[in-house]
Parts: C-alpha cells; sequence; structure tokens
C-alpha cells in the first residue's frame, strides 16, 4: 500500500506548457506539502496545506498554483512552464498535531523541460 | 546564513569505518530535528529522529546539542548500503512547524 503516491513519475514537456501533478495520501494526515529539489540537490519547500487551507507559501512564482479539494489531495499546476522549473518535486504530508512528527514523501515527479 | 547547515562532503570511506556528520541550525527555537536519508533519484526517507537526550537506532547514533544548536550522526561499521545522502532536518513551531532541511552530506562506502 502507498502512503503517499504522486503521479506522473516523469515529465517531459516543452517549455511553455501547462502541467499538472497529483498527489494523494492513505495516511490520514492533516498537512500536505510541495517541495522542489533541483540539480544542486537541495530540497526547498514550496508550499505547505493543512486540512485544505494554504499554510506556507515559500517565494514560488505565481505560476505554480496548488490545489487541495480535500485533506487527502494536494495537487499542483504550473502554468507556462520554462526550462528553470526542470527538478524533481516530491509531495510529503505530516499529522500536523504533532510536531515531533516526520513527514512521509511520494517517490517524486520528475519535471523535464526542453 | 543558512538555516540548516552541513557539510556537503563527499565522505569517502572504506567498509567497516564509523563516520560521523555535523549539523548546525541558526533558529535557536527549533524543536523537532531528524536525520533523513536519500537514495540517487529516489525521494528522502526517515532515517531517525533525534531527541535531546540522545537516541541510538542499530549503527546509528544521533546527538543533539542545543547549547551549541548542533546535531550530530554517528554511523559504525559502516555498510556498502549506506551509500546515500544525509540530510539534516529542523522544524519550528515558529515557521507553522515546516521543516527545513540542509543540503546533505555525500556518503560513499567502498570496499
Amino acid at each position: 500500500d502507498t502512503a503517499v503516491s504522486q503521479t506522473p513519475k516523469y515529465l517531459v514537456t516543452q517549455m511553455g506548457n501547462d502541467k499538472s501533478i497529483k498527489c494523494e495520501q492513505n495516511l490520514g494526515h492533516d498537512t500536505m506539502y510541495w517541495y522542489k529539489q533541483d540539480s544542486k540537490k537541495f530540497l526547498k519547500i514550496m508550499f505547505s496545506y493543512n486540512n485544505k487551507e494554504l499554510i506556507i507559501n515559500e517565494t514560488v512564482p505565481n505560476r505554480f498554483s496548488p490545489k487541495s479539494p480535500d485533506k487527502a489531495h494536494l495537487n499542483l499546476h504550473i502554468n507556462s512552464l520554462e526550462l528553470g522549473d526542470s527538478a524533481v518535486y516530491f509531495c510529503a504530508s505530516r499529522s500536523q498535531d504533532h510536531s515531533n512528527q516526520p513527514q512521509h514523501f511520494g517517490d517524486g515527479t520528475r519535471l523535464s523541460i526542453l | 546564513r543558512k538555516e540548516v547547515e552541513q557539510d556537503p562532503g563527499p565522505f569517502n570511506v572504506p567498509e567497516g569505518a564509523t563516520v560521523a556528520f555535523n549539523c548546525t541550525y541558526s533558529n535557536s527555537a527549533s524543536q523537532s530535528f531528524f536525520w533523513y536519508r536519500q537514495d540517487c533519484r529516489k525521494e528522502p526517507k526517515l532515517l531517525m529522529s533525534v531527541y535531546s537526550s540522545g537516541n541510538e537506532d542499530g549503527r546509528f547514533t544521533a546527538q543533539l546539542n542545543r547549547a551549541s544548536q548542533y546535531i550530530s550522526l554517528l554511523i559504525r561499521d559502516s555498510k556498502l548500503s549506506d551509500s546515500a545522502t544525509y540530510l539534516c532536518v529542523v522544524t519550528s513551531r515558529e515557521y507553522g512547524n515546516k521543516l527545513v532541511f540542509g543540503a546533505g552530506t555525500i556518503l560513499r562506502v567502498k570496499s
């Protein structure tokens, strides 16, 4: 049973296109996250949602729009893709009530912009 | 100054060696601490939480020094399978409990 699942695993597309990445968790967690890991391997938080509400929005271009239809899902839509968007995007979830609880990550979506 | 700093390495060690990584954090209000492991092209996975009194899990020992604001990870009897990037992670209620990741320390264990 996959705890945090992301689709697609690989995404290759052209500059200027619009694409979405989906994430679902079956752990009953309240909080979900999107991270970006670029070629330098630094893992950086983009967004965090708690019970469908946005609680963290780091400095991310507004071409990136997260959407949480319910607390088990957090999707990421990206408009007008740019070369610099090429990276691995990880979804994660955690039980927000307990700050000493770790996050569980999805397998990642490898986005390549041509 | 970065919120979480780690020596990027790589640390190249022979099998059976003991290796230690340190990590420093800038926010004195940080509350929870973790070590994650990330294999090449894979997702980060929790290795262990770090408790104030220090904790051990098999060959892995984690220590926390709040006064000096650093965390350490000691790996004894290194195995080839320990080769990975080790990420130091810190949370703070002040920042909405978000996890802040260090850039990672690369470990390569060789036979």
